[in-house]
């Protein structure tokens, strides 16, 4: 059973564009949603991380945007550049387990 | 400030071949200590993770195993090589400890190629 739905699996965007990408779990008792960058290559990346006693948080140009009732999470990367161009992951974590990762988009922008 | 280093970088092997990574951190006592292993473009696969030395918990069965013999350095081992095991193996740490989820840091990564 999947635990941790993440879509699209890939995503084109233009330079300036706002890439969403979004995640999906099934376990009220996960706590920590983080999101991960990896480029082609390097190990990932922490890139931000939201708890769910808040809807929005933003570092830089990126937001994560929580909805606990949905059970869903989403990154926005504001004013896209395509230096953005790597492979994300968003994954769910809880006091009892190891982190659970999604499988990945793949994010190009364009210039 | 915390640093982690896997090695190899690449590595080349035979089916049938014995393997060794290893992984070492820096800056940090009694971390959380993984091993990830990524296919040519899938997701994040938990292979092992260790709470401390000698501690090791198996998330996959294979014919991989993995040691802890010290703190801060966690190894990845296979008497013999299958050609399925080629992929990209990460290793992980997370500060012990930390309720509600931990923030898991990766090294660089090691490439291997099992011909």
């Amino acid at each position: 059973q999947q635990q941790v739905k993440q879509s699209p699996q890939s995503l084109i965007v233009q330079k300036g564009g706002i890439p969403i990408i979004n995640c999906a779990y099934e376990n009220t008792a996960f706590d920590y949603f983080p999101w991960y960058q990896q480029f082609p290559g390097k190990g990932p990346a922490l890139l931000i991380a939201i708890r769910p006693d808040v809807s929005e948080k933003k570092e830089g140009r990126f937001t994560i945007s929580f909805n606990k009732s949905a059970k869903q999470f989403s990154l926005h990367i504001m004013d896209s550049q395509p230096g953005d161009s790597a492979t994300y992951f968003c994954a769910v974590g809880g006091s009892q387990g190891n982190l659970i990762f999604g499988k990945g988009t793949k994010l190009s922008v364009k210039p | 400030s915390q640093t982690i280093h896997q090695w190899p970088a690449t590595l080349v092997q035979p089916v049938g071949s014995p393997l060794s990574l290893e992984c070492t951190v820096e800056g940090t006592s009694n971390p959380n200590l993984y091993w990830y292993r990524q296919a040519a473009g899938r997701g994040l696969q938990l292979l092992f993770y260790s709470v401390g030395i000698g501690q090791i918990s198996s998330e996959v069965p294979q014919n991989l195993s993995a040691s802890r013999p010290q703190d801060r350095q966690f190894i990845l081992s296979s008497k013999k090589l299958l050609l399925s095991d080629s992929g990209f193996y990460l290793c992980a740490w997370a500060p012990l400890g930390l309720a509600g989820g931990h923030k898991v840091y990766f090294g660089p990564g090691t490439r291997l190629t099992v011909t």
